[in-house]
């Protein structure tokens, strides 16, 4: 079975400062899709970015960009010019291809101070 | 365009009660999966349905637990006789026809069971 590990419970980063969040993944398939996904505190899960595996370019969203590292199987987020608002809980997630549910890790807390 | 919706937003049953929970998708989604949250966790998958129609059960518990989505109206996950561990956030995803992962979630269900 495919899994997902967030090996950093809880990260901090100074506003306007970068930060990444690491994530690895298990899976012998070669067709699959990788997500962060944000959950502030008000619980609603917010599609951060995604990558398809067959993809080498690094997908980026304005602040949010990953390193993905398809032989390592590592898929890092990096935050730049952090903001208050980035405070959340930041989830990695994995879907392969044909089925359609998706497999979470456990979480990485992230503390943006002032 | 509403997003994904679902009610109640906080549950609370005693012990032996049933649960009921609703999942209205995206205007144009035909696709629904239920995931649980328990404490300190990411998120699990439980079901994947279409129309009418289970696609995939696989992580939903053998017994108590029951989902749908009919025809007309919004899926429903239940769960009969509560306990205890069933405590948890339920989050509803949806996605179109043939973009099984742009899964959009609704805001959850926090289900406290006494």
């Amino acid at each position: 079975a495919q899994t997902v590990t967030q090996s950093q419970p809880e990260m901090s980063v100074q506003e306007a400062e970068t930060v990444t969040l690491s994530c690895t993944y298990d899976t012998s398939e070669s067709d699959y899709y990788l997500f962060w996904y944000k959950q502030p505190p008000s619980r609603q899960m917010i599609l951060v970015i995604r990558q398809e595996a067959y993809k080498q370019q690094n997908a980026t969203e304005n602040r949010f960009s990953v390193n993905f590292q398809k032989a390592a199987k590592s898929f890092s987020l990096k935050i730049s010019d952090s903001q208050l608002g980035d405070a959340a809980m930041y989830f990695c997630a994995y879907g392969q291809g044909g089925s359609e549910k998706l497999v979470f890790g456990k979480g990485t807390k992230l503390t943006v101070n002032p | 365009n509403a997003g994904v919706m679902q009610n109640p937003r906080h549950l609370v049953r005693r012990r032996g009660q049933e649960a009921r929970l609703r999942c209205s998708p995206m205007k144009g989604h035909s696709h629904v999966y239920w995931y649980r949250q328990l404490p300190e966790e990411g998120l699990k998958f439980m079901v994947y349905l279409q129309k009418e129609n289970i696609i995939d059960e696989s992580g939903m518990p053998k017994e108590r637990f029951s989902a749908e989505f009919p025809k007309e109206g919004p899926s429903i996950l239940r769960i009969q006789q509560v306990v205890r561990g069933d405590s948890a956030a339920y989050f509803c995803a949806s996605s179109k026809q043939g973009a099984p992962y742009e899964q959009y979630f609704g805001p959850g269900t926090r289900l406290t069971v006494t």
